[in-house]
């Protein structure tokens, strides 16, 4: 199995630009969630999803928008990007209720100037 | 006041020492609890869960106090690979991150 699967690994955009982060996974899991991982403030909750259909706001939502039409897939999509979006961007999932802890990709590292 | 709070260290130790690092949260409606490591510049990967009764893993130990809203590991005999960052995590219906420790571990 691939786990969970995120592309790209680095990427750099410009301010206003506008891009999708992907990520997949082939374990079946409902629960698909977006951190961002910023020095000194740990990860932090951007948006979440518990199935296909149904997403939900996290801590920082703003400024990004997913989608959840497959139970595989959740993209995360930086609407304008701004030089406070570069961050490592990290997409997790679970089985639904997360007792069983999450399952990282390896994360996207995004660069906006 | 964050929801999962712990101390960033970071904490320097000897090879073959015991060190404890220490978490607190604010919901006392959390539903269940883990550690998960995180080498630089990779995801975090999940350590262990924390039941309330304690759990072991080898030289790894976890409680859980939820009467004081509080996570603890221990961390027996650290070896040089033990050196990562050690992420406190509490689930509300959703994930929650501490800061995460770093831990050093020396020669």
């Amino acid at each position: 199995n691939a786990g969970v699967t995120q592309t790209p690994k680095f990427q750099v955009l410009k301010t206003g630009q506008s891009m999708t982060l992907q990520c997949a996974q082939d374990m079946n899991h409902e629960y698909m969630s977006w951190y961002r991982q910023d020095p000194g403030m740990g990860l932090r909750l951007i948006h979440y999803s518990v199935g296909a259909g149904i997403t939900d706001q996290g801590e920082v939502p703003n400024g990004y928008n997913v989608s959840r039409s497959t139970t595989e897939d959740f993209p995360l999509r930086l609407l304008s990007a701004a030089p406070s979006q570069t961050s490592v961007y990290f997409c997790a999932s679970t089985i639904t209720g997360g007792s069983y802890g999450y399952t990282f990709g390896s994360g996207t590292r995004l660069t906006v100037v | 006041r964050k929801e999962v709070e712990q101390d960033p260290g970071p904490f320097n130790v000897p090879e073959g020492a015991t060190v404890a690092f220490n978490c607190t949260y604010s919901n006392s409606a959390s539903q269940s609890f883990f550690w998960y490591r995180q080498d630089c510049r990779k995801e975090p990967k999940l350590l262990m869960s924390v039941y309330s009764s304690g759990n072991e893993d080898g030289r790894f130990t976890a409680q859980l106090n939820r009467a004081s809203q509080y996570i603890s590991l221990l961390i027996r005999d650290s070896k040089l690979s033990d050196s990562a960052t050690y992420l406190c995590v509490v689930n509300t219906g959703k994930l929650i991150f501490g800061q995460g420790t770093t831990l050093q571990v020396k020669p």
